[in-house]
């Protein structure tokens, strides 16, 4: 049962245009969400994150918004750079899981063209 | 100066075997944590150790044990390896209190032939 779910498998963006990132949540009791961002051969780095009790986080070119009523959260870059080509991952906090449990997407494979 | 460190990067092995991957961060975190990322690409907890102490662990296969010397250290060992444990596993870090900004190490990628 996949709680956290990313349904694009890859966007391909042209540099300089807004990315959206989209991902789909089941758990209510979620607490936080968070973004990473992965290069290949090397580990997830944390991105951003947001608190269930907001509904945007912003820091810097990149924004989250979360939409509680339809468990739903997106990733906007602005603007989209090459170096921004990486896999996305969303994941999820809390919701009646152990601490510190990361409940992750299956990641989406940003492209971004120069 | 590598913040989460995993050894080996690469383990290719023979079904049967037993084998261990060592995880090392020098961040002062007390908390330590395995995923595995499988062939269609998610990650997935394993294990989460807090100051030596397993917090979690999800249902993971007993051939499976991780072992915390210290609170720098989360090793991962694997007993008789099966031809579905081949993944990358990745060792991560973060401090009690703040579970949100984890940190991964490289990854140790695993092929059982």
């Amino acid at each position: 049962d996949q709680q956290v779910k990313q349904n694009s498998p890859s966007l391909s963006v042209q540099e300089g245009r807004i990315s959206i990132l989209n991902c789909d949540y089941t758990n209510s009791m979620f607490d936080y969400f968070l973004w990473y961002k992965k290069y290949p051969a090397e580990g997830p780095t944390f991105l951003i994150s947001i608190s269930s009790i907001k509904d945007k986080n912003e820091d810097g070119r990149f924004t989250v918004f979360l939409n509680k009523s339809a468990k739903h959260l997106s990733l906007h870059i602005v603007p989209s750079q090459p170096g921004d080509s990486a896999v996305y991952f969303c994941a999820a906090l809390g919701g009646g899981t152990s601490y510190g449990k990361l409940t992750f997407g299956q990641g989406t494979i940003l492209t971004v063209h120069p | 100066d590598t913040a989460v460190s995993q050894t080996p990067k690469y383990l290719v092995t023979q079904m049967g075997n037993d084998k261990s991957i060592k995880c090392e961060q020098n961040l002062g975190h007390d908390t330590m944590y395995w995923y595995k990322q499988d062939s269609k690409k998610f990650l997935k907890i394993m294990f989460s150790y807090n100051n030596k102490e397993l917090i979690i662990n999800e249902t993971v296969p007993n051939r499976f044990s991780p072992k915390s010397p210290d609170k720098a250290h989360l090793n991962l060992h694997i007993n008789s390896l099966e031809l579905g444990d081949s993944a990358v596993y990745f060792c991560a870090s973060s401090q009690q209190g703040d579970p949100n900004e984890q940190f991964f190490g490289p990854g140790t990628r695993l092929t059982v032939l």
